[in-house]
């Protein structure tokens, strides 16, 4: 059974750096034929998709444009997990985040992780 | 970005009915769309992928159809259980977007 689990904080101060874990049980970071995928949920924008990462002979990512100069999606092997970092957080980046596996559709996912952005 | 459009935004229905919510999407997907579950202070949990296949171990009383822009969720004969918030999802072009979900109360 294929399991993540999230790790981080829940408060992050504006202008900082909002860094999430996500640790993958039953998998590995590394296969073939998953992408690892990191989704935010916030009731003024629903789910938003940020990016994810894969391995295909070498480690490629994909980002959305709303948080690209912001977003890094980095693969771990050593711990078979995966993280998010999103630099100069405002207000508007509160949200649960969720990883989520995909090999089609996102399954499973994170249990999430509620981040508030404030001072 | 592929908009995708719910609709209903919201539906009641009883034990035993049978409902069907839409999504639409703004640009052609193919078949590359999901459905999923959403229960309060839970992940989403997939029902459907390609637009018309079964996740296993979701109840069968769940189908997904259509093609393109245009696509279905139907429950075939609700179950007190499914009372949630249904998403769509589509997966044919990033950004990977959403649908904005309709809550379904039983």
């Amino acid at each position: 059974q294929i399991q993540l689990l999230q790790s981080g904080p829940g408060l992050v101060k504006p202008s900082q750096t909002l860094s999430l874990t996500c640790a993958i049980s039953g998998d590995s970071v590394s296969s073939l034929t998953a992408a690892w995928n990191w989704i935010r949920q916030s009731p003024s924008r629903g789910l938003e998709w940020l990016g994810r990462t894969y391995y295909m002979s070498t480690w490629y990512t994909n980002y959305a444009d709303s948080v690209r100069s912001r977003i890094i999606i980095n693969p771990d092997t050593s711990k078979n997990q995966f993280s998010l970092q999103l630099n100069s957080v405002t207000p508007e980046d509160t949200a649960v985040y969720y990883c989520a596996r995909q090999t089609d559709s996102f399954d499973p996912w994170g249990q999430g992780t509620l981040v508030i952005v404030s001072s | 970005d592929i908009h995708m459009t719910q609709s209903p935004p919201a539906l009641s229905a009883f034990v035993g009915d049978r409902v069907t919510i839409t999504c639409r999407a703004s640009q052609t997907i193919n078949n590359w769309l999901a459905w999923y579950q959403q229960k309060p202070g839970k992940a989403p949990k997939v029902l459907i992928y390609k637009a018309s296949s079964l996740e296993s171990g979701a109840p069968s009383r769940f189908s997904g159809s259509g093609f393109g822009t245009e696509f279905t969720l139907t429950i075939s004969s609700l179950d007190p259980d499914d009372s949630a918030i249904y998403y769509c999802q589509q997966y044919n072009t990033f950004p990977y977007t959403f649908g904005q979900g309709t809550k379904l109360e039983i």
